[in-house]
């Protein structure tokens, strides 16, 4: 079974500029989680879809970060413009279905981001 | 808001020595789950816990759920240079689909 794909692996950019990340989940998972984490921290939840909707972006700085998953399965995060706060791994996860109780989230590889 | 506190932020033992982090929630938690990160790498699922006091072993790990539901350990016996990345406990507040809270994590390492 393929898992969390994630893409690019790395990316630099200079602030203000803007970046997108993709992430494709193990198939048949309805719910997609993105999380940022900052060197030396646990992961933060941005957002958490289930199928193509929006269940929690309470914690998704909205001024500059925007996320869809259009057509449930795919999902794509946009920083615009970027801070130099904003360098972090960010991780995509997924699982089977958020209501299920024994509910393990499989993460990707993530994605490097270093603004200078 | 609501946090998930992890200690220590750091461990360093001998090989074969015993290991413990602990993870205290500010709030009352529906489950808890425990993650693995290895340096480079990205957060493996371990296990989740659901009941008040409940207790599960994985070979040389040891997991606890407080009576509370408010704390939780994980317990490695012997350590070995296997063991070494960060062990994130993550409490899920609410329901079943509540979002899970990250704690800071406690990294490992284990010196041969």
């Amino acid at each position: 079974e393929a898992g969390v794909a994630q893409s690019p692996r790395y990316k630099i950019i200079e602030k203000r500029q803007s970046v997108a990340f993709w992430c494709n989940p193990i198939s048949g998972h309805a719910t997609l989680y993105w999380y940022q984490q900052i060197l030396g921290q646990g992961p933060k939840l941005l957002i958490q879809f289930q199928n193509n909707g929006v269940v929690d972006d309470s914690q998704l700085p909205k001024d500059r970060f925007s996320a869809e998953r259009l057509k449930g399965v795919d999902s794509t995060l946009k920083i615009q413009p970027a801070k130099l706060e904003d360098s972090a791994v960010y991780l995509c996860a997924s699982s089977l279905d958020r209501t299920q109780l024994g509910n393990e989230q499989f993460f990707g590889p993530g994605t490097r981001l270093t603004v200078l | 808001g609501q946090q998930v506190m992890q200690i220590p932020q750091y461990q360093h033992v001998q090989e074969g020595e015993d290991f413990t982090t602990y993870c205290n929630s500010s709030t009352t938690l529906s489950n808890i789950q425990w993650y693995k990160q290895r340096p480079g790498g990205h957060p493996v699922f371990l296990i989740q816990l659901v009941k008040s006091g409940e207790v599960k072993k994985q070979k040389r790990l040891t997991f606890q759920f407080g009576e509370a539901k408010k704390n939780s350990s994980l317990h490695i016996t012997a350590t070995q240079t296997t063991d070494v990345g960060t062990y994130f406990c993550a409490g899920r507040v609410g329901n079943q689909g509540g979002k899970l809270i990250f704690g800071q994590g406690t990294e490992l390492s284990v010196k041969p």
